[in-house]
């Protein structure tokens, strides 16, 4: 099952724009990560964010937590193309097995338009 | 340093018939998860090996099994394979056990088509 929901699940905007993308998980959490992922590859580490932290920020991307609300938005400030891609927030969820597992939320496909 | 290299990058395969799939973590890297990544059920979790064991599990059948090695390469086999185990399998490297705070590195992934 997801823990992770990004909203929304696609997002078109033109160069240059600021793209925000939103994720909400269900249980507590160590900390919450996104991740890239380009057509059909592998995912790419953009940021982690841990549970006592409440913003981040690398380069062009910020990165907020709201524990008390268990979401999390990503900020892609000045758009590019090259930012076209597939996003995922991921957090360590407890599985049936007792241990943490990386557990992926169903993504935001962001397309870039030059 | 080389990254997380997954093969093969492209397979097909028949109903019935059985795969493996390779993965080599980053040099020094101890720790691997595997994932499974379908348009229906997105990510998943498949299971985690550390110092040639497996340490975790994801909810699959038993028709899903994997081992580490002692160089802490790892292989996952797929027996029996149905239409629906088509998807792309994604393998991720760590430092060291998974703990909070440790970010994961992928590889590009295998595609695994069945026909």
């Amino acid at each position: 099952s997801q823990q992770g929901e990004e909203d929304p699940q696609a997002l078109s905007i033109q160069e240059g724009e600021n793209a925000t993308m939103n994720c909400s998980y269900k249980t507590s959490i160590n900390n919450l990560q996104w991740y890239r992922q380009n057509s059909g590859r592998g995912l790419v580490h953009l940021i982690l964010i841990r549970s006592n932290e409440r913003e981040k920020h690398s380069g062009r991307l910020r990165v907020t937590l709201d524990t008390s609300k268990k979401s999390s938005s990503l900020l892609i400030t000045a758009s590019r193309a090259a930012d076209t891609a597939s996003y995922f927030c991921a957090t360590d969820l407890i599985m049936d097995t007792g241990r943490r597992a990386l557990t992926f939320g169903s993504g935001t496909r962001l397309q870039v338009q030059p | 340093k080389a990254g997380v290299t997954q093969t093969p990058r492209y397979l097909i395969k028949t109903r019935g018939q059985q795969v493996t799939l390779s993965c080599s973590p980053i040099s020094g890297h101890r720790s691997v998860s595997w994932y499974q990544q379908t348009p229906g059920q997105g990510l998943q979790f498949l299971f985690e090996y550390f110092s040639e064991t497996q340490r975790n599990k994801g909810n699959f059948p038993g028709r899903f099994s994997g081992r580490q090695f002692s160089n802490s390469r790892s292989e996952m086999n797929v027996s029996t394979l149905e239409l629906g185990d088509s998807a792309l399998y994604l393998c991720a490297s760590s430092p060291d056990r998974p703990k909070p705070n440790t970010e994961a590195f992928f590889g590009q992934g295998t595609r695994l088509t069945v026909v």
